[in-house]
């Protein structure tokens, strides 16, 4: 199957600090990803649908301000959560929806934040 | 909004067992997908079904598109211990959606 990397796999950082996060389709254009957010034992959570040249659509409950989402060519989008405090730690996942042929979407590996 | 109904939550099974587990929606879906989840990863693909009625397999794991479009089933036959993990069923409904509704997710656990 098509392959969605996801980078960095896991990161630390100080509260107050922000963070990046990047998705890239390798092998195929993607003009929608998703960012979602996990909790322990949970199922997955859509944060946004970030559109290729386009402003994302953020779910109700989720600060677009905080989580800054740039989608600027087909095989990439980033989420940048700003100012990160310990609630914000989570499993934050993209997925990348494939343009053309069959409605089928793939994740990345996601990623583990912890805010400290 | 749309939701997903999955069962069962969770499966402890013996090695060689058949598993089997479904999504039901109060709401027509035109395409249904199916992923497995493991400890620290991203949802993998393992089936896609886009006509009501349609039967599919993928080595041992087998899913339907109920004909109503309103349910989906996975079906794992002979589980091995590398099948533990949590399975989720997606879908996406009508033409020029774009979420997925997601299921709750059935933990499968397996006894050796």
């Amino acid at each position: 199957g098509a392959v969605v990397s996801q980078h960095p796999s896991r990161v630390i950082c100080k509260s107050g600090t922000s963070v990046k996060i990047e998705c890239r389709s390798l092998d195929f254009q993607a003009t929608t990803m998703f960012w979602y957010r996990q909790f322990p034992k949970k199922s997955l959570m859509l944060m946004a649908t970030s559109n290729e040249g386009s402003k994302a659509t953020y779910e109700q409950g989720v600060e677009k301000d905080k989580f800054l989402i740039n989608h600027a060519s087909l095989t990439l989008s980033t989420l940048t959560v700003t100012s990160a405090h310990p609630e914000d730690s989570s499993f934050y996942i993209c997925s990348a929806r494939l343009s053309q042929g069959l409605d089928i979407q793939y994740f990345g590996a996601g990623t583990r934040l912890s805010v400290l | 909004g749309q939701q997903l109904n999955q069962s069962p939550q969770s499966m402890f099974i013996q090695e060689g067992e058949d598993v089997s587990m479904n999504c039901t929606s109060s709401s027509i879906f035109n395409t249904w997908l199916w992923y497995k989840q493991e400890p620290g990863e991203g949802p993998v693909l393992l089936i896609a079904l886009y006509k009501a009625g349609e039967l599919t397999s993928n080595g041992r794991l087998t899913a339907q598109f109920g004909i109503t479009r309103k349910d989906s089933f996975l079906n794992i036959s002979a589980s091995i211990p590398s099948d533990v993990g949590i399975y989720f069923c997606a879908g996406r409904a009508g033409q020029g959606a774009q979420k997925l509704v997601f299921g709750q997710g059935t933990r499968l656990t397996i006894n050796p």
